[in-house]
């Protein structure tokens, strides 16, 4: 399987503060990972997928950015909705298909 | 508007069998390139793919519980079925059903693009 692995684990921050948070996997998987917000109670909502295009409807401070063994999702200036946790996916190949650990945003 | 929603029992013993079932509306696995997957998530809150079911019948396990697992569609009620067979205590996650849409890359074949629709989980217990 193909391990993935989220740092910082967790981190706080403050409205507005720019946001990077990593995933790597352990093999080349080209651009075939997604992020996915998910706030306390709720379901996973996809953000952004094939590494770097934005679901419909996600705001544009979102980015994310990438390829190979290492991408990154970039919150351009954090908003008090943005309060989550984050999770990266990748399906690359044959399933399974595996997340990230995941990255709490809490408030500083 | 696009909607899916997991039903099924909140409580399960150990060595039962789980049934869950995802309903869904705003599309159709009648539909080329749809899919319906199973995702669960444990208390930690790691999460898990377990399954996913394609349109034209086409399954695919996560092979560290494929012995136990079995999808079926039933598409004109909108509905996927995920059975676990032999439930043990971790087991116990809140299981959601995710739409995908089935995509090609030249190397590696076809493949789900992502999980764009969830439903909102149905938290299943292991419990004697």
């Amino acid at each position: 399987d193909i391990q993935m692995t989220q740092s910082p684990s967790s981190l706080s921050a403050s409205v507005g503060d720019r946001v990077t948070i990593t995933c790597r996997a352990s093999q080349s998987i080209s651009n075939y990972l997604n992020w996915y917000q998910q706030r306390s109670g709720k379901a996973p909502k996809l953000l952004i997928y094939s590494a770097s295009t934005l679901q419909s409807g996600v705001p544009s401070r979102f980015s994310g950015s990438g390829s190979g063994t290492d991408f990154t999702l970039t919150i351009s200036s954090l908003q008090p909705e943005d309060f989550a946790t984050y999770y990266c996916q990748q399906n690359h190949g044959n399933p399974p298909y595996t997340f990230g650990q995941g990255t709490k945003v809490d408030m500083k | 508007q696009i909607t899916l929603k997991e039903s099924g029992p909140t409580l399960v013993k150990p060595t039962q069998t789980l049934t869950l079932t995802c309903t869904f509306s705003g599309f159709s696995l009648r539909s080329s390139g749809v899919g319906v997957n199973w995702i669960r998530q444990t208390p930690g809150k790691a999460l898990e793919w377990l399954a996913l079911i394609y349109w034209n019948d086409d399954k695919f396990y996560n092979p560290s519980l494929n012995s136990r697992l079995t999808l079926s569609k039933d598409t004109s009620r909108n509905q996927v079925v995920l059975t676990m067979t032999n439930m043990e205590i971790v087991d116990t996650a809140t299981y959601f059903c995710a739409r995908s849409l089935r995509d090609y890359h030249f190397l590696t074949g076809y493949y789900p693009r992502s999980f764009d629709y969830w439903g909102q989980g149905t938290l299943v217990t292991v419990s004697s």
